[in-house]
């Protein structure tokens, strides 16, 4: 069975640049997540959908960042225009149940680097 | 609100030798409980979990965790660590969301 993926791996980019990342999840997984970890830091959700539906968005900042989920599968997270303070690894992670019974799986995550 | 503790960054302890990895939390209901590990450069792992039921909960890789209603704490443990061992550790909780402790690095030397 394949895990969550997330492209890309890495990106480097200046200040000022958008940027976006994508993120399939585990297939019938209905929960999608979007987590940010910085270095030395557990992780922190931006947002939680249902389906296609953001459930949770209150941790995204709305005047940089958003993201969607238009058919309920997978995920596009953007940035425009990217800080400095942005560098971190966005991870993505899904679930099968709809009130997160807490076991989340994880992709391997998208490190940006703002410069 | 809810909130979990990892009150140490970092463990160090030697092959062979019993882990402990620490987590105290902060819950208005019944507390769901988790332990995730991160290897570098990887996306987190879910260990094991605490719903209801025995306080004792075993997962995967020989992990074990005692959830202690009276301390508020879920530490996690393992017998007898070996090098590979060695990864970020996040302690997690669920109210409402799932959210994380700031993580131990645990070291094991050979």
């Amino acid at each position: 069975e394949a895990g969550v993926v997330q492209s890309p791996r890495y990106k480097i980019i200046e200040k000022k640049q958008p940027v976006a990342f994508w993120c399939n999840p585990i297939s019938g997984h209905n929960t999608l997540y979007w987590y940010l970890q910085n270095l030395g830091q557990g992780p922190e959700l931006l947002i939680r959908y249902e389906n296609e539906e953001a459930v949770d968005d209150s941790q995204l900042p709305k005047d940089r960042f958003s993201a969607e989920r238009l058919k309920g599968v997978d995920s596009t997270l953007k940035i425009q225009p990217a800080e400095l303070g942005d560098s971190a690894v966005y991870l993505c992670a899904s679930s099968g149940t709809g009130r997160s019974g807490g076991e989340l799986f994880f992709g391997e995550g998208s490190r940006l680097t703002v410069l | 609100a809810q909130s979990v503790a990892q009150p140490e960054d970092q463990v160090n302890v030697a092959e062979g030798n019993p882990l402990t990895v620490k987590c105290t939390y902060s819950v208005s209901g019944n507390p769901y409980l988790f332990w995730y590990v991160q290897y570098p450069n990887r996306g987190l792992q879910f260990l094991l979990k605490y719903i209801t039921g025995d306080n004792l909960v075993k997962g995967s890789y020989g992990f074990e965790a005692e959830f202690n209603k009276s301390q508020t704490s879920f530490h996690l443990k393992k017998p007898s660590a070996l090098v590979s061992d060695s990864a970020l550790y996040f302690c997690a909780v669920v109210d409402y969301k799932l959210s994380f402790g700031a993580g131990t690095t645990v070291t094991v030397r050979a």
